[in-house]
């Protein structure tokens, strides 16, 4: 069954610098990926997905994410963080059902 | 256009009494799935519905159930309550679930408290 793994439950940043959040896959085919935001008190919000068109994927707010197959990951980034970003992002993989990762909580510092 | 909607928002249930929590997806979608979410456990697959039928099911007890309507819209129904169940229940909606790139919208959830 297909699997994800967020590496690192809290990452904090200063405003300004670069967000890194991790994520790694586990597929027995090729997989279709997701991140999605959540913001305290509300549901997910999809942020950008994977589905084998481009290896590069560009998203809502500024993200990014690149699918590397070699290394089974699809790290997220945005290269300027703002306060804004202060939530918790979540990794997800789909093949028959959606399999989620733990998450992974932005602390953004002023 | 409208997006996800879920009822009641908040609940506080009693250990042993049943529960029915609603779902609405966007207009036009046809597959709805249901999550648990909890602190310890994280987001959780409960089930997913498409044209009125279970497509998927997660590793959940029998008291976890759902149904889902002609117009797409889903309810899930837990029995005996536990302690344990207290949790965000979120659900989400995509056009088909034959189609697994399709993206799921989510609902704002439906927190359960049961004490």
């Amino acid at each position: 069954a297909q699997s994800v793994t967020q590496l690192g439950s809290h990452v904090s940043v200063s405003e300004g610098a670069l967000v890194l959040l991790r994520c790694n896959y586990s597929s027995p085919v090729p997989p279709y990926l997701f991140w999605y935001v959540q913001y305290p008190n509300q549901g997910l919000q999809l942020l950008l997905k994977y589905t084998s068109a481009a290896t590069l994927v560009k998203g809502i707010n500024g993200f990014e994410a690149e699918f590397k197959k070699s290394e089974t990951s699809f790290h997220l980034t945005k290269p300027s963080a703002h306060m804004s970003d202060a939530a918790e992002y979540f990794c997800a993989v789909r093949v028959n059902d959606m399999r989620f990762g733990a998450g992974t909580r932005l602390t953004v510092k002023p | 256009k409208a997006g996800v909607t879920q009822t009641p928002r908040y609940l506080i249930k009693t250990r042993g009494q049943q529960v029915t929590l609603s779902c609405s997806p966007i207009s036009g979608h046809r597959s709805v799935s249901w999550y648990q979410q909890t602190p310890g456990q994280g987001l959780q697959f409960l089930f997913e519905y498409f044209s009125e039928t279970q497509r998927n099911k997660g590793n959940f007890p029998g008291r976890f159930s759902g149904r889902q309507f002609s117009n797409s819209r889903s309810e899930m129904n837990v029995s005996t309550l536990e302690l344990g169940d207290s949790a965000l229940y979120l659900c989400a909606s995509s056009l088909d679930v034959t189609v697994v790139s399709y993206e799921q919208y989510f609902g704002p959830g439906t927190r359960l408290t049961v004490t």
